[in-house]
Parts: C-alpha cells; sequence; structure tokens
C-alpha cells in the first residue's frame, strides 16, 4: 500500500517483551515476502523473508507469520532488545517481477529500557 | 565482500544542476535497483536492471535516467536537479531467483 502523512505507525514495547509488527498486502499474486529493518541513517537490513508455500518460518529471535487467506504477514521479534529499536519495512513480489519488491509503509519500533 | 556502495553519502545541489550518484556492487549480482526515500515513507522504485545493457522504468523514473555498461556499476543520473528530488537514494542488488535485494547505504540529496 501506499504511505500517507509524515509519520509512520509507532509501536512501543518494554525491552524484554515480545514484538509483534504487522503488514498487510494486496496483491494476490505475491508469492515472496521479507522483511528489512532500518536504522536511522543506514540502509534497510534484511531480517527474514518466507515463501508462500510456507505459513511460519524461524530466525534467530525472528519469527514471520504469512496467512495468506487475509493477505496478512508478520515479524514476532522475542526478548526485544534496545537495538531492535528502528523502523521495519515489509516487501512483496510475486514470482517473475524481476524480483521488483513494493514496500509497504514502514513501523517504528521503539524499545523502553 | 564490502557489498553494495553509494557514492557520494551526502550532496547538496542548487536547482537545475546535474550529479551522478554511483552505485557499485561485487557480490556479482545481475539484478541492480534505484530507490527513494522520503522522509517518513517507505521506498519508491525509480530505475531497475536486470543485467548489463539493460534497464528499465520502475514507478516514479521521471527526471532521472541510468545506465548498465557492467555488471558491477548502475550510475543514477539527475540532470537537472529540482526541490522535488531531494530525498535519500538507496541502490540495491539481487540475484537472479533469490528476490532477496541487498542495499547500500544510501546518498541523502538536497536540491535548494
Amino acid at each position: 500500500g501506499e504511505s500517507v502523512g509524515l509519520h509512520l505507525p509507532t509501536l512501543s514495547v518494554q525491552e524484554g517483551d515480545n514484538s509483534i509488527i504487522n503488514c498487510a498486502y494486496s496483491n494476490s499474486a505475491s508469492d515472496y515476502f521479507i522483511w528489512y529493518k532500518q536504522e536511522s541513517g543506514k540502509g534497510p537490513q534484511f531480517i527474514i523473508d518466507i515463501r508462500s508455500n510456507m505459513d511460519k518460518r524461524q530466525g534467530q529471535r525472528v519469527t514471520v507469520l504469512l496467512n495468506k487467506t487475509v493477505k496478512h504477514l508478520s515479524l514476532q521479534i522475542a526478548a526485544t532488545q534496545p537495538g531492535d529499536s528502528a523502523v521495519y519495512f515489509c516487501a512483496e513480489t510475486p514470482t517473475g517481477a524481476n524480483s521488483k519488491l513494493t514496500f509497504g509503509k514502514g513501523i517504528t519500533l521503539s524499545v523502553r529500557p | 565482500n564490502a557489498g553494495v556502495t553509494q557514492t557520494p553519502k551526502f550532496r547538496i545541489l542548487k536547482i537545475g544542476q546535474s550529479m551522478t550518484l554511483q552505485c557499485t556492487q561485487d557480490m556479482n549480482h545481475n539484478y541492480m535497483y534505484w530507490y527513494r526515500q522520503d522522509p517518513g515513507m517507505g521506498l519508491k522504485l525509480i530505475y531497475y536492471s536486470v543485467g548489463a545493457g539493460i534497464t528499465d522504468k520502475g514507478e516514479v523514473p521521471n527526471g532521472y535516467n541510468v545506465s548498465r555498461s557492467t555488471t558491477e556499476d548502475f550510475p543514477l543520473r539527475l540532470e537537472l536537479a529540482a526541490p522535488s528530488q531531494t530525498s535519500v537514494y538507496f541502490c540495491a542488488s539481487s540475484a537472479p531467483g533469490t528476490d532477496t535485494q541487498y542495499f547500500g547505504p544510501g546518498t541523502r540529496l538536497t536540491v535548494l
């Protein structure tokens, strides 16, 4: 979807708690999904990805869940740390699109000490 | 590997000036991309390339040009800078069939 306005949604969590960041997509043909983390002044950094033949994938402290029925993607971060504070973007692409990603709205994660 | 590198990190241009933003990757990726990111917004695709000698427009190509003479380099050219081109520009690359894009550190451009 397109971003509107100048302010990103913000999620504030207590250090040590689990974080859940949600993303909705609209393209039914999308079959590859990816989460990026962007720290202030830096480029987006790959976190985790998932293909449409899966509904869950786990990494180190992160889990991505995909619900194709409702076109919903989520990123779960376990035991959130101050270093997790950043803007998080989801992105999607269908097969055959030359890997052109469509980025969703960013969400700012703020970790309270 | 250095990954994706971009130069310069910062630049201020006057209206009407031109400049080239440089992007180089050392991962032998065929696919390369240019994005712009405006404050508080997501990334918008300007141009992309699937290999040397091949380029194509993205979502917001107006005011920009690209070339791809080698696999490693994908420069972005602004011919007549306008205030609307004030943004942060990111270059990315990916290997065919993987879809995962790897990003450079960005170039912050201000047009006054």
